[in-house]
Formats: structure tokens, sequence, C-alpha cells
């Protein structure tokens, strides 16, 4: 069946560094992508969505990045802040009112 | 504004008892969702609802039920719990106003069947 993957499931960086989680899809007729930010004891927090005409899409500090050839998509963050701590999901429509989600990656600030 | 609200937070339910886990949405969206979250496992669909009238399973509807009640609230129901049911269950809801809508979340119910 279709699925959605995470390279790493663990990620630490140094507060200031930038920070780069990863995404492997495997749905090829999948034409929208989300990346949700998960804290502790919260519900997933939309942080910036991408359509598959798109190979770029920058918000406030946030990067996401789409290469359909490989079937891949990676969130970056810049400069990271101990805020940023939480796990991030990647997410794929996979119908028009089904998402399907990856297991997550837990990024950890270092102070 | 609160967005998507859960209720409860949390409950502790003995095997075989039933309850209901209550969501509303402040958005005027039109489709709600249920998910669960295990450890280790990204959220699976349960039910979801496309509008106010219409309700559609998802990945896994087994031992589930669902209720649109109005376009604001979509409630879950376990009617006679599993301990395979613990787990920690997520409403979401989306605006269809264009295609490319992301789904909103509540900060969930963390449910225990002992």
């Amino acid at each position: 069946g279709e699925s959605v993957g995470l390279h790493l499931p663990t990620l630490s960086v140094q507060e200031g560094d930038n920070s780069i989680i990863n995404c492997a899809y495997s749905n090829s007729a999948s034409d929208y992508f989300i990346w949700y930010k998960q804290e502790s004891g919260k519900g997933p927090q939309f942080i910036i969505d991408i359509r598959s005409n798109m190979d770029k899409r920058q918000g406030q500090r946030v990067t996401v990045l789409l290469n359909k050839t490989v079937k891949h998509l990676s969130l970056q963050i810049a400069a990271t802040q101990p805020g940023d701590s939480a796990v991030y999901f990647c997410a794929e429509r996979s119908g028009n009112e089904k998402l399907t989600f990856g297991t997550g990656t837990r990024l950890t600030i270092i102070p | 504004n609160a967005g998507v609200t859960q209720t409860p937070k949390f409950q502790v339910l003995k095997t075989g008892q039933s309850m209901t886990l209550q969501c509303a949405q402040d958005m005027n969206h039109n489709s709600m969702y249920w998910y669960r979250q295990d450890p280790g496992m990204g959220l699976r669909l349960i039910y979801y609802s496309a509008s106010e009238g219409t309700t559609d399973k998802g990945e896994v509807p087994n031992g589930y039920n669902v209720s649109r009640l109005n376009k604001r609230e979509f409630s879950l129901r376990l009617e006679s719990a599993a301990p395979s049911q613990t787990s920690v269950y997520f409403c979401a809801s989306r605006d269809q106003e264009g295609s490319n809508q992301p789904q909103h979340f509540g900060d969930g119910t963390r449910l225990s069947i002992l």
C-alpha cells in the first residue's frame, strides 16, 4: 500500500543552527503535502504546505522542498530556537478528504 | 477564537464500558475528522464527515461510531471499549473553500482502557 515515511526518527540540532527534516512518500499521485508540528500534550499544528506543481515554498523561518522525481519532501527550519523542539510530521493527501501521515521525527534543540 | 475543542481531555474506562468523545469547531468548517495516535505510528483516520449529514469510514473504523450532530459538532462513540482502543484521539476540521486547505487539530483526548 501507499505510505509516507521519514528517514530519521530523531534529530538534535544546536540552537541557532539550521535543521532539515526529511520525508519520503510513495504515492506518485499525491498532489498536496503538509508539514505539522506537534508539541508534547498538544495536537498537530499546521506549519506549511505545498502543492505538487511547486518545488519550493517559504514561510517564516521555514522552507519546504518537494522533489517529485525521487518522491522526497523536506522541511528546513532556519536559526532554530528552543521553541522549535517538537515532533514534526509530514502528510500527503491521498484522496480528496484523506491525509496519510508519516510516523514523525523528534527534533531536539540543544541550548 | 477557540478553533477545535475536544472534551474530555483525559478518560479511563473499563473494558466493555461505552463512551462518547466530543468535538466542536468554531471556524465554520464543512469537513471534520477523527484520528487516533499510537506510539511509533502516525495519525490514523477513523472516520470523517465531509459535510453535515454525511459520514465515511477511514482507515481504522472498527469498534467506533460517529455522529455529525450539526456543522459545529462531530462526536466519536466507543460502544464497548477494548484495551486495543487505548490511544490519543484527535479531532480535526478543514475549510473546503479551495481544494488545498490544511486540517486544523484539537489538543486530543487521552483515553485508557483497563
